[in-house]
């Protein structure tokens, strides 16, 4: 199946702790971006990356961090996790040319619980 | 930077009557707007987008939506509502880097 994939689907951990969620596109797309989805549905942009340029949203703490082994690749870093990362954090990516240039598509989510 | 605006963070319709879902944008440039919807425990998808071409955008699962630049408003309209049509809706607005800004939501309920 063509898709944006991420794993853990669940991750519960503790206060203090890093922890990672991976993301995968088969789409052969060139940009992908990371969102935040906090118990209240609000949906916020945390990154944006292709291969030339690293977008961050400046409301984003430098504990996250997103890293990209490969254009097919972009996982997120957290370190020193914090009560308030909690959430449901999805990935995306969107092509840069051809009749689906603007659509992002979305992963299923993680969902994050740090207790 | 862009935003966008959804009025009414809860919407209930009867099965069978219309949707109309309240969308409205911040835009100091012409605007590309979208429409996703996420289903309970799911991902977001995309249901239509408006990038400057025609004004009535036709989506998916019968919904459209309607770019009106003198009401700076992109609302999303169902004829007739499904009970398969209760979801969270989102509107949002492409910036920078072709990040996406979206609005608070909106819960669409539908009573049998």
């Amino acid at each position: 199946d063509t898709a944006v994939s991420q794993t853990p689907k669940y991750l519960v951990t503790q206060m203090g702790n890093d922890k990672s969620i991976k993301c995968e596109q088969n789409l052969g797309h060139d940009t992908m971006y990371w969102y935040k989805q906090d118990s209240k549905k609000f949906l916020k942009i945390m990154f944006s990356y292709n291969n030339k340029e690293l977008i961050i949203n400046e409301t984003v703490p430098n504990r996250f961090s997103p890293k990209s082994p490969d254009k097919a690749h972009l996982n997120l870093h957290i370190n020193s996790l914090e009560l308030g990362d909690s959430a449901v954090y999805f990935c995306a990516s969107s092509p840069t040319s051809g009749s689906s240039y603007n659509e992002q598509f979305f992963g299923p989510g993680t969902r994050l619980t740090v207790l | 930077a862009q935003s966008v605006t959804q009025l009414g963070s809860h919407v209930s319709v009867s099965e069978g009557a219309l949707v109309l879902l309240r969308c409205n944008y911040s835009s100091s440039v012409p605007p590309y707007l979208f429409w996703y919807v996420q289903y309970p425990n799911q991902g977001l998808q995309l249901l239509l987008k408006y990038t400057s071409a025609a004004t009535l955008v036709k989506g998916i699962n019968g919904f459209e939506a309607e770019f009106k630049k003198s009401e700076t408003s992109f609302h999303l309209t169902k004829p007739s509502a499904h009970m398969s049509d209760a979801a969270e809706y989102f509107c949002a607005v492409r910036n920078a880097g072709n990040m996406l800004t979206f609005g608070g939501g909106t819960r669409l309920m539908v009573k049998p």
